[in-house]
């Protein structure tokens, strides 16, 4: 069955490090998603991207925070300069048709766990 | 703006008892509705949707769940508990207006009794 792969599964880094999350959607997936949770509390919509832009994006998602689709297959969030309180799961995440107006059915990869030492 | 509310971080039952799981919503449009579970070390998976039509929705792994608009509620339901049932439970909100993403609730632990 098709699902989406997110890597690493744990990172560890530094504050005020770069990190790359790595995503491989779905292949027939159009809209790509990222979402996070910080331990404890509630999964938070971070980005939408479609068409090779951003569609959607939430007040978490600052200048520190890119998304790019560099090639066809992967789907990655760039963390510029990394804060503690950006330890958290993330979550990718794609569908073949937007939540908006169909309501299409996401599909979740298991979550890359960052901690900001 | 959207939010959603679900009652209960830990939820406790028997196995072979009914499951529920509350959850309520604020939506200032008619709402998407969804609820996911996640399985230990896995992702979120779709268990249900709610979008237009029948109030009462099925999903996978016989549960259920109920909109009833004028309670502003979708509480996940199924009537015997299995084992496999133990997992975490996200109920979902859309954003609405033609917005694209997700807001979920802050989850519901079930855990499952022999």
């Amino acid at each position: 069955e098709p699902e989406v792969t997110q890597t690493p599964s744990h990172q560890v880094t530094q504050m005020g490090q770069e990190v790359i999350l790595r995503c491989v959607p779905i292949s027939n997936h159009l809209y790509f998603y990222w979402y996070r949770q910080i331990l404890g509390q509630k999964v938070e919509f971070l980005v939408s991207f479609y068409n090779n832009e951003i569609s959607e994006k939430s007040e978490i998602f600052d200048d520190q925070f890119s998304v790019e689709r560099p090639d066809g297959s992967n789907f990655t969030l760039k963390i510029r300069s990394t804060k503690l309180e950006d330890s958290a799961m993330y979550f990718c995440a794609s569908s073949v048709v937007p939540l908006a107006g169909v309501a299409g059915e996401l599909f979740f990869g298991e979550g890359s766990r960052l901690t900001v030492l | 703006a959207q939010s959603v509310t679900q009652l209960g971080s830990h939820v406790s039952v028997s196995e072979g008892a009914l499951v529920l799981l509350r959850c309520n919503y604020s939506s200032s449009v008619p709402p998407y509705l969804f609820w996911y579970v996640q399985y230990p070390n896995q992702g979120l998976q779709l268990l249900l949707k709610y979008t237009t039509g029948a109030t009462l929705v099925k999903g996978i792994n016989g549960f259920e769940a109920e909109f009833k608009k004028s309670e502003t509620s979708f509480h996940l339901t199924k009537p015997s508990a299995h084992m496999s049932d133990a997992a975490e439970y996200f109920c979902a909100v859309s954003l609405g207006g033609g917005a694209d993403g997700l807001t979920f609730g802050k989850g519901t632990h079930l855990i499952i009794q022999p």
